[in-house]
């Protein structure tokens, strides 16, 4: 079975504070993807990587930045956290970009910024 | 822009009894694809269901299947027999057939009574 798996469940930062999300998919996957989940609104996409060294903003890239040096890890940055960028975190990756294959998502990083 | 609209924030079913989740898209693309996933309290996605806007017929996986009216561009999701551990958020999503990053509804809580 494909697994994402995300380094944190539950993080706690200060205002200010920069960030690291880090996110691993152990199946070669092609795709990465970062999103936030907020109550009434949903999942919203941040950024996505088709491929190692590349980057595309994603609906809400403000305050974020990505970096994917290797296939299988993708970070999410918050160069200095601020209390609205408190929110669950979610990892994915997916094969290739057929638009039939689904997504494999991690188990979220719910981070609290103080 | 890709938009899905789920108008139902909160559902209640029956034990045993089928429930219909609503999902509208709006997109200009020929090609696309819907997706349904199930987040339950633990928080990971799982995926259920995938519609191919080419498809001529309805999905189905098990006791879950979509109601798809292109020209009404709608993407309903109908759970039949519902059981208790089919309490969760449920969100639909779309993707252009031109890449593969999925666009998320706002989600529709259901719960399953006895």
């Amino acid at each position: 079975d494909v697994k994402v798996t995300q380094s944190s469940r539950y993080l706690v930062k200060r205002t200010g504070e920069k960030v690291f999300l880090e996110c691993v998919q152990d199946m070669d996957h092609e795709n990465m993807f970062w999103y936030r989940q907020d109550p009434g609104l949903g999942l919203r996409l941040i950024y996505f990587s088709y491929d190692v060294k590349m980057k595309e903003k994603g609906d809400i890239p403000e305050g974020y930045s990505v970096s994917r040096e290797k296939k299988e890890r993708f970070s999410l940055i918050l160069e200095s956290a601020s209390t609205n960028q408190t929110s669950m975190y979610l990892c994915a990756s997916s094969p290739d970009r057929r638009p039939r294959e689904k997504l494999f998502f991690g188990s979220g990083t719910q981070l609290s910024v103080l | 822009a890709q938009k899905i609209t789920q108008t139902q924030p909160g559902m209640f079913v029956q034990e045993k009894e089928a429930v219909t989740l609503d999902c509208t898209y709006d997109t200009s693309d020929q090609s696309y694809g819907l997706f349904w996933y199930k987040q339950p309290s633990s928080g990971e996605m799982i995926f259920l269901i995938y519609q191919g806007s080419y498809d001529e017929q309805n999905a189905t996986e098990g006791r879950y299947s979509l109601n798809f009216q292109k020209a009404r561009k709608s993407a309903n999701l109908v759970i039949s027999a519902s059981q208790l551990g089919d309490s969760a958020m449920y969100f639909c999503a779309d993707i252009p057939g031109t890449a593969s990053k999925l666009t998320f509804g706002t989600g529709t809580r259901l719960q399953v009574t006895l």
